[in-house]
């Protein structure tokens, strides 16, 4: 069993629609989450970064982690088609030196 | 706005032969990984550095692969020889220090293997 489990989708939704994407795993010691946005042959992107549990929001981008479940969430508001791409939770221990733990990514495509 | 640099972009060569990548992190960034990133799956880490040292290379193949980072500033990736399941994207990123930073990507090396 992975440490994270990510549904690989693809998730498709209509413009203008909430995307709603999340993350299991199984190591309750991880503290530091985060979610990447990675186009097609690109490198990704950090959109968010969570310490412990609790919500951010960052535009139309919130974050959730609910450490009591070991999941975390992304939501998308107002969906728009550059939002089309694959997400990429990670996340890693306190004193792990950085090292991420990755799912293997939800696509997500956005309809005009 | 500062980028990770990577290149080539696209390589692609025959099982057997030698292989490298070159990758010029964020500017004044101490840490630097090489993550591999097969299709359909999320990046895995090969090795990280600390300026020039290495500080996890638990993951990385060490018969074929090899990293340096001699001056504690861009890095080259080598894997020799190459073998048909090596075929993958081949990752940089940066970030500033040892604790939890945030990670640059670079826009990766997509290596085919023949």
């Amino acid at each position: 069993q992975k440490e994270v489990e990510q549904d690989p989708g693809p998730l498709s939704v209509p413009e203008g629609a909430i995307v709603s994407l999340n993350c299991t795993y199984s190591n309750s010691a991880f503290q530091y989450f985060m979610w990447y946005r990675q186009y097609s042959r690109k490198g990704p992107e950090l959109l968010m970064y969570t310490y412990s549990s609790g919500n951010k929001e960052d535009g139309r981008f919130t974050a959730q982690v609910d450490k009591s479940s070991k999941y975390i969430s992304l939501f998308i508001r107002d969906s728009q088609p550059s939002d089309s791409a694959t997400y990429l939770c990670a996340m890693s221990l306190t004193d792990s030196w950085g090292k991420f733990q990755f799912g293997a990514g939800t696509q997500v495509v956005v309809t005009p | 706005e500062a980028e990770v640099a990577q290149s080539p972009r696209y390589k692609i060569t025959e099982k057997s032969q030698a292989v490298a990548f070159w990758c010029d992190p964020i500017s004044g960034h101490a840490t630097l990984y090489w993550y591999r990133q097969i299709l359909g799956q999320g990046p895995e880490l090969l090795v990280q550095f600390q300026d020039e040292s290495v500080v996890d290379d638990s993951q990385l193949p060490k018969d074929r692969f090899s990293a340096e980072r001699l001056k504690g500033v861009d890095s080259t990736l080598k894997i020799q020889p190459a073998e048909l399941g090596d075929s993958a994207m081949y990752l940089c990123a940066s970030s500033p220090g040892r604790f939890q930073e945030t990670q640059y990507f670079g826009p990766g090396t997509r290596l085919l293997v023949l």
